[in-house]
């Protein structure tokens, strides 16, 4: 069974940092393209980043560019999301996601449960 | 940048038809996909590349599009299928992905 689990997610100060992680097991964690996606409080999905296998493409969504480092670790089937100079509408429940397969295309199919990350002086 | 479109909000009685759309440009040349979200879930992948479905997700969700617009038809709906849907598509060169802002399905 596929699994993703975040942790490191709490309350920051404005221009602080903070390091999400997420445990994926049940696959081969190395073949897929792994995505990060948050959703701030009463409002819709948001795109985030992307990292394919190898971490051979990276890709980040313009609100997070320079700001947010996404990497994975693959002998400890791991995915990081590395979040500096946060600012308050960084405040979010924020979401790993698999592919459905190792095809890119094809739709964000396993979500973990989501962390929240909460952006206040 | 790339944006999606869709109607805040949509209402159908039990065992009726839903269509809920989502509009975007570049819709004619990229693909569409399809999420369920209840409130304090993740969402759910219910149609990727426009019309395919995934295993598990029932029949009653069909996916189509058409020009500029994207639709995903709910036929017989059921009390279950409450909750907001969003559509998804991304920039075939970028490779970034957008979500429109969801349409909240209210079951009558």
């Amino acid at each position: 069974e596929v699994q993703l689990m975040e942790s490191g997610g709490g309350l920051v100060k404005p221009g602080g940092s903070l390091r999400l992680s997420c445990a994926a097991s049940g696959f081969a964690y190395s073949d897929f393209t792994m995505n990060w996606v948050r959703q701030a409080p009463g409002k819709g999905l948001e795109w985030v980043s992307s990292i394919t296998t190898n971490s051979s493409y990276i890709y980040y969504a313009d609100s997070v560019k320079g700001r947010f480092t996404i990497s994975r670790d693959d002998a400890s089937d791991s995915l990081f999301l590395q979040m500096d100079d946060l600012r308050a509408n960084d405040t979010a429940v924020y979401y790993c996601a698999r592919l459905l397969s190792s095809d890119f295309w094809s739709g964000f199919a396993y979500w973990g449960q989501g962390i929240l990350v909460t952006v206040s002086a | 940048s790339y944006e999606l479109t869709q109607a805040p909000s949509v209402s159908v009685s039990p065992g009726q038809t839903a269509r809920i759309t989502c509009s975007g440009d570049a819709l004619p040349k990229v693909y569409a996909y399809w999420y369920h979200q209840r409130p304090g879930q993740a969402p759910t992948l219910l149609i990727y590349k426009d019309t395919k479905r995934p295993s598990g997700i029932p029949e009653r969700f069909s996916g189509s599009s058409s020009g500029t617009t994207a639709t995903l038809t709910i036929t017989g709906v059921q009390a279950e299928d409450e909750g907001d849907y969003y559509c998804q598509s991304a920039d075939s060169v970028s490779r970034y992905w957008v979500f429109g802002g969801g349409t909240k399905l209210t079951v009558l």
